[in-house]
């Protein structure tokens, strides 16, 4: 299985909700990442988790959480969203070792914020 | 400050030809570059990586160049296919460091 999976493929939510996205891998990667995509931009990487511990927060705002409750999945728990938040939110996994190595990235969660 | 450029948003070919997408970096930290190519709707998928000890490095259709002197990488695909049309994205990496610094992508477009 080399696939990374994310739900839910869309997600309207307004700015008092509180939603999550989830990524779940199989291919025994114990690096995962949060990446974050706006339209016509690179994406931007958000958190690092290596071996279910947060290794990498880029100074996120604190209304965007994440979790990891197993090696195999990754969650992000999002509260109090603003519009500008409103992307394309990609989730990734890698081996482990001390470098960013061939990641594999999930088809993403597009989200909006109303 | 972007330390990974692809100054050609765009670039279009005909079928059977090469495709050539450049990308320059300015980080001499960078010492692992990869591609990633995206369809409408998809996340990145990985296509070919090249380490800094290397200067080409092939895949089937695919090849990567990269000069360090001048701080430049390239993908070539031959021959194009209607199916590579898709952004492309270069991505570099430092040692000891777990992000992907990705480039702002090329639109590729082959046409039949």
């Amino acid at each position: 299985d080399t696939e990374v999976t994310q739900t839910p493929k869309h997600l309207v939510m307004g700015m008092t909700n509180k939603k999550s996205l989830k990524c779940e891998q199989h291919m025994g990667h114990r690096a995962m990442y949060w990446y974050k995509q706006k339209a016509k931009k690179p994406p931007e990487l958000m958190f690092v988790y290596s071996y279910e511990k947060l290794s990498i927060n880029e100074s996120v705002p604190s209304r965007f959480s994440p979790e990891c409750p197993n090696s195999s999945l990754l969650n992000l728990h999002l509260h109090a969203l603003q519009p500008e938040d409103s992307a394309l939110y990609l989730c990734a996994s890698s081996q482990e070792g001390p470098r960013g190595n061939e990641q594999f990235f999930g088809p993403g969660t597009r989200l909006t914020v109303l | 400050d972007q330390q990974v450029k692809q100054n050609s948003p765009s670039l279009s070919v005909q079928e059977g030809r090469i495709s050539i997408l450049n990308c320059d970096y300015t980080n001499s930290m960078f010492d692992y570059f990869l591609w990633y190519k995206k369809y409408p709707a998809e996340g990145p998928t990985f296509l070919i990586s090249i380490s800094s000890i290397k200067d080409k490095n092939e895949d089937g259709r695919f090849t990567v160049f990269l000069n360090k002197s001048a701080k430049h990488l390239s993908l070539h695909i031959v021959p194009s296919q209607p199916g590579d049309s898709a952004v492309y994205f270069c991505a570099a990496n430092e040692m000891g460091r777990r992000a992907l610094t990705f480039g702002s992508g090329t639109r590729l477009q082959v046409q039949p």
